[in-house]
This record gives structure tokens, sequence and C-alpha cells, in this order.
């Protein structure tokens, strides 16, 4: 069966420190993809990034950055130096075949940054 | 417009009355979903249409929810006879073909008194 796993329910933290948020996959198919997304207190989500399973190279984009670690079944987000702006409930999800190329989404992480 | 737009933003409506929500996918995404998000909750899976396919309608909670989508356009989803337990944001997001990533509409929140 096709799953994302979001253990943590909430998080806080204060701004300026590092927070990691957890993904954990199943999927038995070979080629997927895995993705995130960030819902602001204002509703609307928006896509932050998309991996597929061939490239576990880790990424980087400004305060942002994701590791992909297909031998945990792992694709966590980490946030440096957090800013109030940062909170909001953040969305693994995954795509494969066996799943019927639907997107399947985790349960979602709520992000507090206290300032 | 350029984004995902869905309609009317917000509904109140009475116990048994039937509801319509609309959406209009990005113009070329093949793919579109519904999704219904209680309050503080997450993202509740109801219905998936992808360009042709037969939709996958494993999400929708009861016989009183239906969807159509008119080729690769609007969508449309029905409630009759709402409940209370209804009252949601009901989310429409659509994609280019798998595996593109999901663009969200701004929602219709929906009451039901």
């Amino acid at each position: 069966a096709q799953k994302v796993t979001q253990a943590q329910t909430e998080i806080s933290v204060v701004e300026k420190e590092d927070v990691t948020l957890d993904c954990v996959y199943e999927t038995r198919d070979t080629t997927y993809y895995l993705f995130w997304y960030k819902q602001p207190p204002s509703g609307e989500l928006v896509f932050l990034i998309r991996r597929n399973s061939f490239d576990e190279q880790n990424e980087i984009s400004g305060r942002y950055s994701w590791n992909f670690q297909k031998s945990t079944s792992s694709f966590n987000f980490t946030i440096t130096a957090s800013q109030v702006v940062d909170s909001a409930v953040y969305f693994c999800a995954l795509i494969c075949f066996t799943g019927g190329f639907k997107t399947i989404f985790g349960a979602g992480t709520r992000l507090f940054v206290k300032a | 417009g350029a984004g995902v737009s869905q309609s009317p933003s917000n509904k109140v409506t009475e116990k048994g009355k039937d509801v319509e929500l609309r959406c209009d996918p990005i113009s070329g995404h093949t793919a579109l979903y519904w999704y219904r998000q209680r309050l503080g909750q997450g993202l509740e899976f109801l219905i998936y249409f992808q360009g042709n396919s037969a939709p996958d309608k494993s999400g929708l909670p009861s016989d009183r929810f239906s969807a159509e989508r008119t080729g690769e356009s609007v969508s449309t989803l029905t409630i009759q006879r709402t409940q209370q337990e209804d009252s949601a944001v009901y989310l429409c997001a659509s994609s280019p073909p798998p595996p593109g990533e999901l663009f969200f509409g701004e929602g219709s929140r929906l009451t039901v008194l």
C-alpha cells in the first residue's frame, strides 16, 4: 500500500531555531515522486518542492532544505533560522504508479514559530 | 485568471438542502482533485479525475456526494441533503499530467446550519 506518515502533529519553536519536519513514505514502486506543500494561516496551499526517486541529492533553497533518503524511506524538510512567517501546516505527499498516480498526502505537521 | 478558481467562496445553507460547488482548473491541466478540510484538520481526499480515465471516487464519504467533470475543464461537486457534519472547506486542485504538482484553489467554505 502507498502511504505517507508525518508523525509530528504539531511543533513549536522560537524564532531563529532550526526545525526539521519528518516525512516517511511507503511504496513498492521504484519510480515515485515526493512533494512538500505549505498551507499558511491564510489557507491556500502552495507547492514547495518535488523530488523523483532517482535523485537523492539534497536540495537547498534559501532557508529551506530537503533530505531524501531512500534507505529509510524518508523525505525530511528542514527550516533553518525559522521565522514567524514560517508558521503554517506543512504537508508531505507521494505520487506513484501503484497508487494510480494519485497524490497521496500525509496528515500534515502544524508548525508554530514564536517571536 | 491563471489560477484555480472556486465558487462560491462561502456558502451557508440549511440542513437538508442540496449544494453545488464549482471548480475551474488551470487550462491544460489534466488532473483535478477535490478535498475536504475540516477546521484544524488535514486534507481528506474525495475524488480524483485524470484525463478521460474513470474517476477515482474512493474518497466520497457517502452517496450524498457526487462530482462531475466536463472533459478537462470545469468540475462540480454536489452534496445532497446536507448535514451539519458536511461543514468544512472544500478544496479543489488541478495539475498537469502526473507527476505534476498540485495547484490549489482558495476553497469553498460550506456551513450547514
